[in-house]
């Protein structure tokens, strides 16, 4: 079956370190976002990519880059972990002829 | 970019009774407006959504209803059960209007049913 998967699924890490978590789907889905979610905030958007080597910065991008070499993965990336970056990190993506968004199982990210 | 507003924070009701989460948005141009269910620990799961060309949708005992004038938008569960418990998000579309777009969401309702 098409799905989305994320990994990893935990992960713990130290200021200052690079860290990346992947995100890959199998339904050929052009559109892909990144969002984090934080007690209080609700879900908030980081980076989204309309297709292949296009890329987007979202409500809370600073701190995060993502690149999109393919149509099935967008990893997202850390450049210097903080310890604000702690959060739960979900993938999501749809199709161009749809609205409806598709969510990872998400990856829990403590950076210590 | 849009603005979603959600309440209550949290909602007990008795198992049988109806439940009712309330949404306010600031862009007139949003024209889709989906509901997420999240149980703990699990990844947010779309329940229903609406569009701007509609007031009311219902699938089962949920439905969903649309004020374009006064820009609020509004979940309602009939008839709830002990399964119905997690937490409720709202969201619109945070740039251009239409759900293919990255999405902008409310702070959620914890929604408690209570035996």
């Amino acid at each position: 079956d098409a799905e989305i998967t994320q990994s990893p699924r935990h992960k713990i890490t130290e200021t200052g370190r690079q860290v990346t978590l992947a995100c890959h789907q199998t339904w050929n889905h052009n559109n892909m976002f990144w969002y984090r979610q934080d007690l209080g905030h609700g879900l908030r958007l980081i980076h989204y990519s309309y297709g292949v080597h296009d890329t987007n910065k979202g409500e809370v991008s600073d701190g995060y880059s993502v690149s999109r070499s393919n149509t099935e993965d967008l990893p997202l990336t850390l450049e210097s972990a903080a310890s604000s970056q702690t959060s739960v990190y979900f993938c999501a993506s749809v199709g161009t002829l749809g609205d409806i968004q598709y969510f990872g199982a998400g990856t829990r990210l403590s950076v210590l | 970019g849009e603005n979603v507003e959600q309440h209550p924070s949290t909602l007990s009701v008795q198992e049988g009774d109806s439940a009712v989460i309330k949404c306010t948005y600031s862009d007139s141009a949003s024209n889709y407006f989906p509901w997420y269910k999240q149980e703990l620990g699990k990844r947010p799961q779309l329940i229903i959504d609406i569009r701007s060309n509609v007031g009311e949708k219902k699938d089962q005992r949920i439905a969903v209803t649309l004020n374009k004038t006064a820009k609020h938008f509004s979940l309602h569960i009939t008839e709830t059960q002990p399964e119905d418990s997690a937490v409720y998000f709202c969201a619109a579309p945070l740039y251009s209007g239409g759900g293919a777009d990255g999405l902008t969401f409310g702070k959620g309702t914890h929604l408690i049913i209570q035996p």
